[in-house]
């Protein structure tokens, strides 16, 4: 089955600087890879997806890169500030349409410090 | 809309006794997943239900189960509880369209606030 690894598993910044999170996968038919953050004692919510038709997805001060071939993708955050201070959860998942989901395969999950 | 729920959001129970979690997904989402979280091993997918029928399976041991109801409300039982299943559990709701829909239709899992279960 599907394999997701994650790094670094924790990363600490300075407000202001970039933060990047790394993903790979083993299953090659993986084609939907979300990013969660989950902040403390709260539940995880998406914060950008990417599929697998797309190499890249911005939105604001965050993007995320898929690399079909190496079967990685990344969580870049610009500008980070206090409040980006979170678990970031890569996940990748099998969606084929009009039949299964597929389940999400998380990684273990990268907790992110913003010292200001 | 309302997001999704979950009951209860606190359980204490003894080895080797049963639980019953309930989540009621978001109106007019048909697919709920089940996921576990702990420090350890992180979040792992236990099983996921569409339009009543169990459609992919995790690797967990049978003692997890689960089923959903005709209004897409879901429950996931765990019978001779051990100390190992302390954990949170996490139910997700997506809209999960139908054939026939707009190409691009990957959707996304809205999770609840989970269950904590502590086994003593």
């Amino acid at each position: 089955g599907e394999n997701v690894e994650q790094h670094p598993s924790t990363l600490s910044v300075q407000e202001g600087d970039s933060a990047v999170i790394k993903c790979t996968y083993s299953d090659s038919a993986s084609n939907y890879f979300p990013w969660y953050k989950q902040e403390l004692g709260k539940r995880p919510q998406l914060i950008i997806d990417i599929r697998s038709n797309v190499g890249e997805k911005k939105d604001q001060r965050i993007a995320v890169t898929l690399n079909k071939t190496a079967k990685h993708f990344s969580l870049h955050i610009t500008e980070t500030q206090p409040e980006d201070s979170a678990v970031y959860f890569c996940a990748a998942s099998i969606w084929n349409y009009g039949g299964s989901q597929g389940n999400l395969i998380f990684g273990k999950g990268t907790k992110l410090s913003v010292k200001p | 809309k309302a997001g999704v729920t979950q009951t209860p959001r606190y359980l204490i129970k003894t080895r080797g006794q049963q639980v019953t979690l309930s989540c009621s997904p978001i109106s007019g989402h048909r697919s709920v997943s089940w996921y576990q979280q702990t420090p350890g091993q992180g979040l792992q997918f236990l099983f996921e239900y569409f339009s009543e029928t169990q459609r992919n399976k995790g690797n967990f041991p049978g003692r997890f189960s689960g089923r959903q109801f005709s209004n897409s409300r879901s429950e996931m039982n765990v019978s001779t509880l051990e100390l190992g299943d302390s954990a949170l559990y996490l139910c997700a709701s997506s809209l999960s369209r139908l054939a026939g829909g707009p190409a691009s239709s990957y959707n996304e899992q809205f999770f609840g606030p989970g269950t904590r279960l502590t086994v003593l």
